[in-house]
């Protein structure tokens, strides 16, 4: 599976957009990028996923770049319930069985 | 949606003794579950992937005498911490999921060994 990197923290203020960055320049063709999140002492939380196109559902959008090289997740209006550690995982979509991988992921922290 | 119930949700435990914890999907059958353990302030690190009816597959450095995992149904996988030390104090979640890209994770159980 590729490698991710983002950034180790990030602030937003309330009511803002949240844009959470992730670079994963090895992704190859068949990769899938994925967003979950963890809110403190909780199990990780499933958020969105793409391929090549942007996405959107009732918690976030997905933004993928033409060269899919990077990645931008999108909170429209943060609440301080979203404070939490985002993870980032680019894996083979087609190996619906496999494990997945976490790496240090991005902690939003959403004040006031 | 599917859900991941994970028992119990903290547990303590002297040194010396094994402690079990539960993972069942509720509403849907699951032939893979993976366990995770997570230190303070760190990432999830994958333990095992378990499958139903067979042996779980362990990652590296990762003690299969000491880390017993049971799949003996499609919606029950059993992580049993043998012999528990306080190194062992950690959290574990496990994950499931269904024909889909999509992992669904239990609550997590807090492990202090004291």
């Amino acid at each position: 599976d590729a490698k991710t990197t983002q950034p180790p923290s990030m602030d937003c203020a309330e009511g803002r957009a949240a844009n959470l960055p992730c670079n994963h320049s090895t992704i190859s063709g068949n990769e899938y990028v994925y967003w979950y999140r963890q809110i403190h002492s909780q199990g990780p939380q499933y958020i969105i996923h793409g391929l090549k196109n942007n996405e959107t559902n009732e918690m976030a959008s997905l933004i993928i770049t033409e060269d899919r090289k990077s990645s931008t997740l999108i909170l429209p209006h943060a609440t301080l319930r979203d404070t939490a550690v985002y993870y980032c995982i680019v894996r083979a979509g087609g190996t619906s069985y496999g494990k997945l991988t976490f790496g240090q992921g991005t902690i939003l922290t959403v004040h006031p | 949606g599917a859900v991941v119930s994970q028992h119990p949700s903290w547990v303590i435990c002297k040194s010396g003794t094994s402690v079990k914890i539960e993972c069942r999907s509720l509403d849907f059958q699951a032939t893979t579950m993976f366990w995770y353990r997570q230190f303070p302030k760190q990432s999830l690190m994958l333990m095992a992937t378990s499958n139903e009816g067979s042996k779980a597959t362990y990652e590296q450095g990762v003690e299969k005498d000491k880390f017993l995992i049971n799949h003996a149904s499609l919606t029950l996988s059993t992580l049993t911490v043998t012999s528990a030390h306080p190194e062992d104090s950690s959290f574990y979640i496990c994950s499931a999921g269904l024909a889909a890209p999509v992992r669904y994770f239990g609550a997590g159980t807090r492990l202090s060994v004291l």
